[in-house]
């Protein structure tokens, strides 16, 4: 089973920030948070990872809270493009567990 | 840069028949994973390979098979294909120091 809940849909209008809950409160000390995105039916793609200290890439921020046991996903400028299925992955031993995910809209 | 290159893009299959889905990465990664993607299920874990010579099995692993004879390749075999496997699926492969996954554009299978 996977060891996170994300909410099953968000809708965010185009520009504005999209913020995306992860709940992993069962997360143990060496296990990174993982975010991957499905646009349509394209494979999943990498967006952003971390341990415990707030990460920031080209795509996105990812924000830990202390007790690692929720995350959020930013996207700070979203786009029609961004809209996809995003999931939050507690990655432990070698394996990915994907769950259902958040199908994020962004709205004109 | 090719990636992970997954072959067929699509087929559509007689149930009882063999299928074998290709799966060719050139990044020399250790790890190699097979999911399935069905409508409101997610992705599901079918079998993986932690390196050439291993595998493992997954969440769903009945009625397939794997094989991983070298780092780049990963092929997964429906012996006898059922309806039930009807899906998409996609192959994955990962540098296990950074843990990313890395997809295929998936192979969409019809089984009637």
């Amino acid at each position: 089973d996977a060891k996170t809940t994300q909410p099953p849909s968000m809708d965010c209008a185009e520009g504005r920030a999209a913020n995306l809950p992860c709940n992993h409160s069962t997360i143990s000390g060496n296990e990174y948070v993982y975010w991957y995105r499905q646009i349509h039916s394209q494979g999943p793609q990498y967006i952003i990872h971390g341990l415990k200290n707030n990460e920031t890439n080209e795509m996105a921020s990812l924000i830990i809270t202390e007790d690692r046991k929720s995350s959020t996903l930013i996207l700070p400028h979203a786009t029609l493009r961004d809209t996809a299925v995003y999931y939050c992955i507690v990655y432990y031993g070698q394996n990915f567990v994907f769950g259902p995910g958040t199908r994020l809209s962004v709205l004109p | 840069i090719a990636g992970i290159t997954q072959a067929p893009t699509s087929q559509i299959l007689a149930a009882g028949r063999r299928m074998t889905l290709r799966c060719t990465q050139d990044m020399r990664h250790n790890a190699m994973y097979w999911y399935r993607q069905d409508l409101g299920l997610g992705l599901r874990l079918i079998h993986y390979s932690n390196t050439a010579g291993t595998t493992g099995k997954g969440e769903v692993p009945d009625g397939y098979s794997v094989s991983r004879a070298n780092t780049d390749d990963f092929p997964l075999t429906l012996a006898s294909a059922v309806p039930s496997q009807t899906s998409v699926y996609f192959c994955a492969s990962s540098d296990l120091r950074t843990g990313e996954l890395f997809f295929g554009e998936g192979s969409r299978l019809t089984v009637l």
